[in-house]
């Protein structure tokens, strides 16, 4: 039982480039969330997914996009990455039963932009 | 957007010593959380708080709701090395169920 898992850890991309942040856990959970933590602030959500099919912008979604493949997987896309973006991105997961019930954090991924 | 503050920022204390720390809002919450994160990792959850009033207690760790529904406290007793890192408040709103986190507080603790 891995929990929640994101790939990759580290990456480093030049102003412009797209990439893929991959998410995935094996906890059956409906709800899935990608956050950015940018120092000396706390997370900020970008997007979630109440539930399998569908998807929400949260409090800083612009230059992303974001797919639940299943319910298992939900992936984040920069599409033209800018230096802006230049952060430590989250995922998490819960049972999505519309409260604050506990989210499941993923290790994060470490982005940096040139 | 919506913000909590979350004070202080960063704190140095001895092993062995109390910790408080807290967070406010001007807005009211349905629901607060404590979470710590450690160096690497994501954060974890360490205590929930569902009522105006309540008080909960996980080992050392006690937090509070406050009664005006406005803000939330966290205490650790007795410090320890494995206590070190960020904790981290959070609350829900009832107009949707998306968290709002608090800026940190950074536990050091000195040798």
């Amino acid at each position: 039982n891995a929990g929640v898992t994101q790939t990759p850890k580290f990456q480093v991309l030049k102003t412009g480039q797209s990439m893929t942040l991959q998410c995935a856990q094996d906890m059956n959970h409906n709800s899935m969330y990608w956050y950015r933590q940018d120092p000396g602030m706390g997370l900020r959500l970008i997007y979630y997914s109440a539930s399998e099919g569908t998807t929400d912008k949260g409090e800083v979604p612009n230059g992303y996009n974001v797919s639940r493949l299943n319910k298992r997987e939900f992936s984040l896309r920069l599409e033209s990455a800018a230096p802006s973006q230049t952060s430590v991105y989250f995922c998490a997961s819960s049972t999505g039963q519309f409260r604050a019930e506990t989210q499941y954090f993923g290790p994060g991924t470490r982005l940096l932009v040139l | 957007g919506q913000q909590l503050n979350q004070s202080p920022q960063s704190m140095f204390i001895q092993e062995g010593e109390d910790v408080s720390m807290n967070c406010t809002s001007s807005s009211i919450f349905n629901t607060w959380l404590w979470y710590k994160q450690d160096p690497g990792e994501g954060p974890v959850l360490l205590i929930a708080l569902y009522k105006a009033g309540e008080l909960t207690s996980n080992g050392r760790l006690t937090a509070q709701f406050g009664i005006t529904r406005k803000d939330s406290f966290l205490n650790i007793s007795a410090s320890i090395p494995s206590d070190v890192g960020i904790y981290f408040c959070a609350g829900q709103m009832d107009s949707n169920y998306q968290l709002i986190w608090g800026a940190g507080t950074k536990l050091i603790i000195k040798p």
